[in-house]
Formats: structure tokens, sequence, C-alpha cells
């Protein structure tokens, strides 16, 4: 079965700090992994990785992605309390012949951060 | 662009009633999505849509059923509603080969 899953469930931390969040899976035929930004409604698009050892980073954001060892971190350094959110991590899968993979999102359970002033 | 829009925003429900959860997309996108999400839960996957005429089930499809008559319409029919399907639902889009661009959500509640 195909698992998507997040770690730390919740964080709690101060403005300022620096956090990582983790994402691993376990799915046939990855293509993709996606990480989202979700603040009381729909979720919004951060990063998408395809390669390992990239970084990919959009100002205090950044993150990468390990093939070979099935997992990825989001980055957030310098914490303000506009990062409060839920982050998602969600997976793709190729297409294939059989129809089952047409590139929908696995998603993981999310991880709820909080940052306090 | 509107992008995805998604009506109504918010439903109540009773036991065995049905509805139509509507969902439009105007970036001519061929892929749609139908997500739900519980509280405290990443989303799962209901059904999904390849192109007009073309729909598939997810990972929790009983309950529900959909049609995909137009590129830019995938609305999600609830057929005698039941309290475990009370949860927040988005429909979502994407061109081939991109991230998926998510509706605001509607968030049904079943009593």
């Amino acid at each position: 079965e195909d698992k998507v899953v997040q770690s730390p469930l919740s964080l709690v931390v101060h403005e300022g700090d620096t956090v990582t969040l983790n994402c691993s899976y376990e799915v046939t035929n990855f293509r993709s992994l996606l990480w989202y930004k979700q603040e009381k409604k729909a979720p919004t698009f951060l990063f998408m990785l395809t390669s390992s050892g990239i970084e990919k980073k959009s100002g205090r954001l950044s993150s990468i992605l390990d093939k070979k060892e099935l997992f990825s971190i989001l980055n957030i350094t310098a914490t303000q309390t506009g990062d409060s959110a839920i982050y998602l991590c969600a997976v793709t899968q190729r297409q294939n012949a059989g129809g089952t993979s047409y590139g929908k999102l696995t998603f993981g359970q999310g991880t709820i951060l909080t940052v306090h002033p | 662009n509107a992008g995805v829009t998604q009506t109504p925003k918010f439903r109540i429900l009773k036991i065995g009633q049905s509805m139509t959860l509507q969902c439009t997309q105007d970036m001519n996108h061929n892929y749609m999505y139908w997500y739900r999400q519980d509280p405290g839960m990443g989303l799962k996957l209901i059904y999904y849509s390849v192109g007009a005429g073309i729909t598939d089930k997810g990972e929790v499809p009983n309950g529900y059923n959909v049609s995909r008559s137009t590129t830019e319409d995938f609305p999600l029919r609830l057929e005698l509603a039941a309290p475990s399907q009370t949860s927040v639902y988005f429909c979502a889009s994407r061109p081939y080969s991109h991230e998926q661009f998510f509706g605001p959500g509607t968030r049904l509640t079943v009593l």
C-alpha cells in the first residue's frame, strides 16, 4: 500500500527559530514529491521535487529530496507567526498502462506548525 | 482567471439527504480531483478524472459519485448522506506534469 508519513505531527516554536519538517514515503513508480502550506483553507503549493540532492529554495523556506532513503525535509529559517499553518507533503506516481496513477496525490497526515511571537 | 471554484462553501445535511458539490475550473486543465480532509488528517482522494467523459475511483469512493461531461466541470454527488461524510471537500485541477491547484473547499456537516 502506498504510504506517506510526516513527522512531527505538531510543532510549537517561537519567532526566529528554525524548524525542520520530515516526510518519508513508500510508493510504487515514484514521480515527484510536493510540499503544500494550508492556512485554514485550500492548500497552496510550495515546492515540487523530482531529483535527489537538489535544494529548492524560496525565501526562508527550502526543501530537498533523498530518493535513495525515500524522504524529504522542509526547512523554515527565522520563523514568523505567519508561518503558522499545516504543512502537507504529497507524492505523485508515474502514469501506468493500468490507468491507476494519473497524477493523483497521496498525502501525508500533515505537520501542524504553530509559531508564537 | 478565477482558477478553481467550489460551491457551496458550507452545507448542513440531514442523514439520508443527497446533494451535489460543484467544482469548476477555467484553466482548461484535463486532470481534476476530489479530496476530503477530516480534522487533523491529510487529504484523501475520492475520485479523479483525466478528461471529459473519463473518471476513476480514488482511495475512498464509497458513498460518492462523479461525472465529467465538460472539461470545466467536475461535480461530486453524495447519495444518502451519512455522518461519516462530515468533512471538508476540496476540488483540484492540474495541467499535464504540473502541481495541482486547489479550490477553496466546501465544509459539509451531516447530522
